[in-house]
């Protein structure tokens, strides 16, 4: 049971197809973030939203494009990705960022890139 | 940024309490410290955190002795549903928090049956 919804759970996409992963979340938290993981890899952060405004970008390539409509919605734009680009991608959202409120995940996009 | 370490894998049986143990030696006086649970392909889950001395809820109690070096997160009677990968965050919550912190590789949990 969880209060942040992703969509779609799966997706295969082609290294020069456009696609656009979505996360909602019905919490009313401030912030919200893209994290990255890969197989045996640690998880890594990559965006941080708060009050719709992008806070953290973690030196992620221009080939992730992050958007935030409003507080409740957060998008990844895809665009010409590369095979190394397949991971399991993770949306949170958390009551305020800089504080220590816990993170609420989603349960990811599946990403194969072939 | 304080790092921690953890085990890689634990075994433990059905019914016994769990001991994982984190270090984070270079922990700041600001840093909490936070414990998530994650299943395979699914998103991490927040289990429980604390600043010092002792916190429960109940799924789990967090030990903090007063160096505050290291933490133990304890899961009683385990349940082969208990079979996952934990993981110990450090941070601070005036800067960024510890959702600044990176993940780590976490301790992967096997409940035996």
């Amino acid at each position: 049971e969880t209060g942040v919804t992703q969509t779609p759970r799966h997706l295969v996409m082609g290294m020069t197809n456009k696609k656009s992963l979505k996360c909602e979340q019905h919490l009313g938290h401030n912030a919200m973030y893209w994290y990255k993981q890969s197989a045996k890899k640690p998880l890594e952060l990559m965006f941080v939203y708060s009050l719709e405004e992008r806070v953290e970008n973690n030196s992620v390539p221009s080939r992730f494009s992050p958007e935030c409509p409003n507080s409740s919605h957060l998008f990844l734009h895809l665009h010409t990705l590369q095979p190394e680009d397949s991971a399991l991608y993770l949306c949170a959202s958390s009551q305020d960022w800089g504080g220590n409120s816990p993170l609420h995940f989603g349960n990811g996009t599946r990403l194969t890139v072939t | 940024l304080a790092k921690t370490t953890q085990p890689i894998s634990m075994d433990s049986y059905e019914g016994q309490e769990v001991n994982i143990t984190c270090s984070h030696n270079n922990i700041a006086t600001n840093d909490y410290i936070t414990w998530y649970q994650q299943f395979p392909s699914q998103g991490p889950r927040f289990i429980i955190q604390g600043y010092k001395t002792k916190v429960t809820n109940e799924v789990a109690s967090l030990f903090i002795p007063a160096d505050r070096k290291s933490s133990t997160l304890s899961l009683p009677r385990v349940s082969l549903s208990d079979t996952a990968v934990y993981y110990c965050l450090v941070g601070d919550p005036n800067s960024g928090g510890y959702q600044k912190v990176t993940f780590g590789t976490g301790t992967k949990l096997q409940v035996i049956p």
